[in-house]
């Protein structure tokens, strides 16, 4: 995906190891919680969401963890592949009472899988 | 593919002039969202509109201005285009108005020389 940001944080991990990225979110009236995936050259593309009053959710091969508690947010992917090498974002939104729906971004994590 | 689309794929112009981004939203959805992708200030929300009507704003400067048409496509007006204004622009789209899932165009490049 597109560098984001000078000092994008990258994580490196060897094929078919799990990858586990992290972010801590910015405010405590948020409740809706999305991870995106970029790509080179293409827009974010939708992983996983998670509403507050859960504390995990689980897809095909990725998990979303969240704690309230210390406003951190965190995804796992297992069997980490070669086409999961991209820029990962969290985003935000604050509960405005269903009004609207802008997301707030984190900076994002660049995944790198060795093969 | 997400089913948003965004047209044109890549702009490039001089300072001081104006252009415009069209987005084409996901069947049924009725919100359509701006944001905005730099080196420097990461994604930055910009502008929701929801079946026509302007729900939030966000950073988005004077010199920008959106509308969401009858058929729910979107157009963002950018003018007195400075060279700060180079990013990618983004459009995503979602059923409601509040927190849902929003799915995002493939973005439109601009380049301001």
């Amino acid at each position: 995906g597109e560098s984001v940001g000078l000092h994008l944080p990258t994580l490196s991990v060897q094929e078919g190891d799990n990858s586990i990225i992290n972010c801590a979110y910015s405010n405590s009236a948020s409740d809706y919680f999305i991870w995106y995936k970029q790509e080179s050259g293409k827009g974010p593309q939708f992983i996983i969401d998670i509403r507050s009053n859960m504390d995990k959710r689980q897809g095909q091969r990725v998990t979303v963890l969240l704690n309230k508690t210390v406003k951190h947010l965190s995804l796992q992917i297992a069997a980490t592949q070669p086409g999961d090498s991209a820029v990962y974002f969290c985003a935000e939104n604050m509960n405005y009472g269903g009004s609207q729906g802008n997301l707030i971004f984190g900076k994002g994590t660049k995944l790198s899988v060795k093969p | 593919d997400s089913g948003v689309t965004q047209t044109p794929k890549h702009l490039i112009t001089a300072t001081g002039q104006r252009v415009t981004l069209r987005c084409s939203p996901r069947s049924g959805d009725l919100s359509v969202y701006w944001y905005q992708q730099s080196l420097d200030q990461g994604l930055q929300f910009l502008i929701q509109y929801y079946n026509g009507e302007e729900r939030a704003k966000g950073n988005i400067l004077e010199r920008f201005s959106a509308q969401q048409f009858p058929d729910l496509h979107s157009e963002l007006n950018l003018s007195s285009l400075e060279l700060g204004d180079s990013a990618l622009y983004f459009c995503a789209s979602s059923v409601g108005l509040g927190a849902d899932t929003q799915y995002f165009g493939p973005g439109t490049r601009l380049t301001v020389l």
